[in-house]
C-alpha cells in the first residue's frame, strides 16, 4: 500500500492554537476520509470528501479536498486537549484500492 | 525492527466458497493483533481484535471469524463466503493498548 504524504509527523501546541495537516499525493483519490486514532483505540472515522475542492466543516475542524483531488487539509481551530491523537488521511483510488497517510501525531497542552 | 505482512493481496472467490486471511506479525513479542474492512466507499470497521493466544473478541456479528493459533499469527476466515463480504481487509497490530495501531498492506478480495 503506498502512502500518503502527510505534514508535519508531529506537532505540540498550547491550547486555543490554531493548526493545519496536510496530506499529498501524486495519485488522484475518488475520495479522501480523516481518521483520529487514539492510543489503545482503532481509528474513528472524521469525514470522508469526494468532490475536488469540497470543504466540510465539524465543529472546530474543517476539511478540505483539492481541487485536483490529489490532496487534503485539515484545520483545527481553537485546539483543546481532546483534540490529542493521531490523524491519518486515507485516500481511495477505486475500488478496494487504499492509500495510507503517514500519520500525524498532535498534542494539544492544556 | 517489527514489520506486519498479510496474504494474499488480492482473492477472487465464489459465493459460497471457504476463506483464509493470514496475517503474521515480526520482531515483536505478545502484540495486541487487528482485523478491519474497508468496504468500497465506506470507513474502516473493526472486525476481531486479540491480546493474546486464543483469545479473540468480535466487534460486529457477521459472517467471518477469527483465530490466533501463535503469539504472533492472525487468521480471518469464513466457511461460505458472501456477496457482500467483498471488501479491504487489513490486518494490524499494536505493542500494547496504549500504543497506536500500525496497518498491514492490506487484501482485496472480491466475491463473484
Amino acid at each position: 500500500t503506498q502512502l500518503l504524504e502527510q505534514s508535519p509527523q508531529f506537532l505540540s501546541i498550547q491550547e486555543g492554537e490554531n493548526l493545519t495537516v496536510y496530506c499529498n499525493s501524486s495519485s488522484v483519490f475518488s475520495s479522501l476520509q480523516w481518521y483520529r486514532q487514539e492510543p489503545g483505540e482503532g481509528p474513528v472515522l472524521l469525514v470522508t470528501v469526494v468532490t475536488g475542492g469540497e470543504v466540510k466543516k465539524l465543529k472546530r475542524l474543517t476539511f478540505q479536498f483539492g481541487d485536483a483531488r490529489k490532496d487534503s487539509s485539515l484545520h483545527i481551530t481553537a485546539a483543546q486537549p481532546g483534540d490529542t491523537g493521531l490523524y491519518l488521511c486515507v485516500g481511495e483510488a477505486g475500488a478496494n484500492n487504499l492509500f495510507f497517510g503517514t500519520g500525524t501525531r498532535l498534542t494539544v497542552i492544556p | 525492527s517489527q514489520t506486519i505482512h498479510q496474504w494474499p493481496a488480492t482473492l477472487v472467490q465464489p459465493v459460497g466458497s471457504p476463506l483464509s486471511l493470514e496475517c503474521t506479525v515480526e520482531g515483536t513479542s505478545n502484540p495486541n493483533l487487528y482485523w478491519y474492512r474497508q468496504a468500497a466507499g465506506r470507513g474502516l470497521q473493526l472486525l476481531f481484535y486479540s491480546v493474546g493466544i486464543g483469545q479473540i473478541s468480535s466487534e460486529v456479528p457477521q459472517n467471518l471469524s477469527a483465530s490466533r493459533p501463535q503469539d504472533r499469527q492472525f487468521i480471518l476466515s469464513s466457511k461460505k463466503l458472501l456477496l457482500s463480504d467483498s471488501g479491504f481487509y487489513l490486518c494490524a497490530w499494536s505493542p500494547n493498548r496504549d500504543s497506536m495501531v500500525l496497518f498491514g498492506e492490506g487484501s482485496r478480495l472480491t466475491v463473484l
